[in-house]
């Protein structure tokens, strides 16, 4: 699975779009974008994923750039309880993997 | 909404004994994963099971280790002889498939059961 490149922390105000940048230069045609979040030990959960368009759900938006080189997760309007360390995992989308891999993630931290 | 469930929420055990981490995977998922993460650090993938068997498996998940489903419900991790390097929380989850282009390949987790070796 290809390597991602994110900030260890952002910090965002409550209410305000939290914008999650990583980077994923080494991406290949097969595989996909994942993010999952972290709260304070918990188990992780999943956010999005997408291959290259982009796309929204209940909780996020992931905006892919048109090479695949990066990605963006936004949160539109964050609040106390998206404080959490966010993941960006490269994944080929089936066949025999299986696994998450896991990077040490962006510490968000939503202040009021 | 489903969930994964996980129990106990803390075993602590002496170094040397057998431990078994159990898990309830959501009810119509079919792959079954395992995770760990020590204090501080990130969570590592241990096992994949499919279809009965180990799918996938990674350099820590060694012959101290093995995963079984004893029922349609129930996956369990055992490790049988601990060590103080195997305190961590373990996480268990589930997923109803594996192909990325299709609905239904996030992983759900548990929410963890924390080790703690002496």
């Amino acid at each position: 699975d290809a390597k991602t490149t994110q900030p260890t922390s952002m910090d965002c105000a409550e209410g305000r779009a939290a914008n999650l940048p990583c980077n994923h230069s080494t991406i290949s045609g097969n595989e996909y974008v994942y993010w999952y979040r972290q709260i304070h030990s918990q188990g992780p959960q999943y956010i999005i994923h997408g291959l290259k368009n982009n796309e929204t759900n209940e909780m996020a938006s992931l905006i892919i750039t048109e090479d695949r080189k990066s990605s963006t997760l936004i949160l539109p309007h964050a609040t106390l309880r998206d404080t959490a360390v966010y993941y960006c995992i490269v994944r080929v989308g089936g066949g025999s993997n299986y696994k998450l891999t896991f990077g040490k993630g962006t510490l968000l931290t939503v202040n009021p | 909404e489903p969930e994964v469930t996980q129990t106990p929420s803390h075993q602590v055990t002496q170094m040397g004994q057998e431990v078994i981490l159990r898990c309830v995977p959501i009810s119509n998922h079919l792959y079954f994963y395992w995770y760990r993460q020590i204090l501080g650090q990130k969570v590592e993938f241990l096992v994949s099971f499919y279809n009965n068997e180990i799918s996938e498996k990674s350099e820590i998940f060694d012959d101290q280790f093995s995963v079984e489903r004893p029922d349609g419900s129930n996956f369990t991790l055992k490790i049988r002889s601990t060590k103080l390097e195997d305190s961590a929380m373990y996480f268990c989850a589930s997923s109803a498939s594996i192909w990325s282009g299709r609905t239904g390949n996030e992983q759900f987790f548990g929410p963890g059961t924390r080790l703690t070796v002496l």
